[in-house]
């Protein structure tokens, strides 16, 4: 069975400072999606990242970082030089190509907190 | 943005009473989903659609129905509902025709408490 894990549950960093958010993940596919979703306090979901397991190459989008290593089961989250605006809950979340059920599994969410 | 609204925003009802949540999206994808999402447990899938009446059973689908008559209209359906059936109700779509490795896109959400 798939499972996502986000031992983090809240962090607080000072404005400015990096951060890194953890996900690990567990599936027995070689097939995989990951994603990545920003969970602001107005309540949307909004997606960051999608990520097959076939590309480890470390994603960037301006302050936003991914490091995917397959080796650890890690698909971790940079943020760096942080912004108030960054403070929200972000989730991790697992897809399998065999499952046959269309299913994202979430992790249960880390949330960041970013003081001015 | 991918064109997915929620209806009603908020509900407070009573327990034992029915409740029905409408999503609607005027993208044409062909899935549809339904997940509660509640403290320690993230989002959780309870239904979803693959098209037009058809449907299948997520994680947490007891006590849930659903139904999809048109492409556009996913409704979620608490027969009786349950004070544990207070959560956030989230409908999702993805892109594409569906399938695992697609995004999946969430509405705005449907704060439900049952009382």
């Amino acid at each position: 069975a798939q499972k996502v894990t986000q031992a983090q549950t809240e962090i607080s960093v000072v404005e400015k400072e990096d951060v890194t958010l953890d996900c690990v993940y567990e599936t027995r596919d070689t097939t995989y999606y990951l994603f990545w979703y920003k969970q602001p306090p107005s309540g949307e979901l909004v997606f960051l990242i999608r990520r097959n397991s076939f590309d480890e190459q470390n994603e960037i989008s301006g302050r936003y970082s991914w490091n995917f290593q397959k080796s650890t089961s890690s698909f971790n989250f940079t943020i760096t030089a942080s912004q108030v605006v960054d403070s929200a809950v972000y989730f991790c979340a697992l897809s399998e190509a065999g499952n046959g059920n269309e299913k994202l599994t979430f992790g249960t969410g880390t949330r960041l907190t970013i003081i001015p | 943005d991918a064109g997915i609204t929620q209806s009603p925003r908020h509900k407070v009802t009573e327990t034992g009473t029915p409740v029905t949540l409408r999503c609607h999206q005027t993208e044409n994808h062909r899935y549809m989903y339904w997940y509660r999402q509640d403290p320690g447990h993230g989002l959780r899938l309870i239904h979803y659609s693959y098209g037009v009446k058809d449907t299948d059973k997520g994680e947490v689908s007891d006590g849930y129905s659903v139904s999809r008559s048109k492409t556009e209209d996913f409704l979620l359906t608490l027969e009786s509902a349950t004070s544990s059936q207070t959560s956030v109700y989230f409908c999702a779509i993805s892109e594409l025709a569906g399938g695992p490795g697609d995004t999946q896109y969430f509405g705005p959400g449907t704060r439900l408490t049952v009382l």
